[in-house]
């Protein structure tokens, strides 16, 4: 079944300790973003990647980086983890130029910064 | 500025309908969504309008007013698995799919 797959679920790092999270997706979409997502509030888009086109929301912090080294990988990498990082992230793919251009998100990973 | 707005919890029974509202102001508007997100795990897409009306698949129908800027998403014959959060998403500016996300609704169906 083509999807959206995030690795690994839960992430466990200690604070101030670059961490990487992985996505990949079997949907051959072009489009694929990064969201935050804390508990009880809205995802919160980090940033995405349009084929190789990296956009950063003007918000995100420097502390966040994203590689896309091909169309079916995508990485996120916390270059030092704090207390306040600790959240959901949020993979998600669309196509862009569809229609509706919906977009579909993998089952995410948990970060605990200790 | 963006702006979405959904109540924050509700509670059903089981077997009842259900009815979530949506308000927005987005620079722009390309379309509607709603997602259904249950505790811990990632958002689902239900459905998506971006004409005025109604679209119906299944149990679950939305409603779209683009000049009231607003929306619905109505549940019905609601079931113990429909408890989650309903995320309601707009797509704004053109050129880029970007989605303007409300907090959620949590809705909590009891038997």
């Amino acid at each position: 079944d083509a999807m959206v797959i995030q690795n690994p679920r839960y992430q466990v790092t200690q604070f101030g300790k670059p961490v990487t999270l992985s996505c990949s997706q079997t949907l051959n979409h072009n489009v694929m973003y990064w969201y935050q997502q804390k508990s009880s509030q809205a995802p919160k888009l980090l940033f995405h990647y349009y084929d190789k086109d990296f956009n950063n929301e003007a918000d995100t912090p420097d502390n966040f980086q994203s590689r896309r080294p091909n169309t079916s990988f995508c990485f996120l990498d916390i270059r030092s983890p704090g207390l306040g990082d600790a959240a959901m992230y949020l993979c998600a793919t669309s196509r862009a130029g569809g229609n509706q251009e919906t977009q579909y998100f993998g089952p995410g990973t948990r970060l605990l910064v200790l | 500025g963006q702006n979405i707005d959904q109540p924050t919890e509700m509670t059903a029974t089981e077997g009842a309908i259900v009815q979530i509202n949506c308000t927005y102001q987005t620079s722009g508007f390309n379309g509607l969504f709603w997602y259904q997100q249950h505790a811990g795990e990632a958002p689902t897409f239900l459905s998506y309008n971006v004409l005025d009306g109604l679209e119906e698949k299944g149990r679950f129908s939305s409603f779209l007013s683009r000049s009231k800027g607003y929306s619905y998403l109505l549940l019905k014959e609601l079931q113990m698995k429909d408890s989650a959060s309903y995320l309601c998403a707009v797509k704004g500016d053109t050129g880029f799919q970007k989605l303007v996300f409300g907090t959620g609704t949590r809705l909590l169906v009891s038997p």
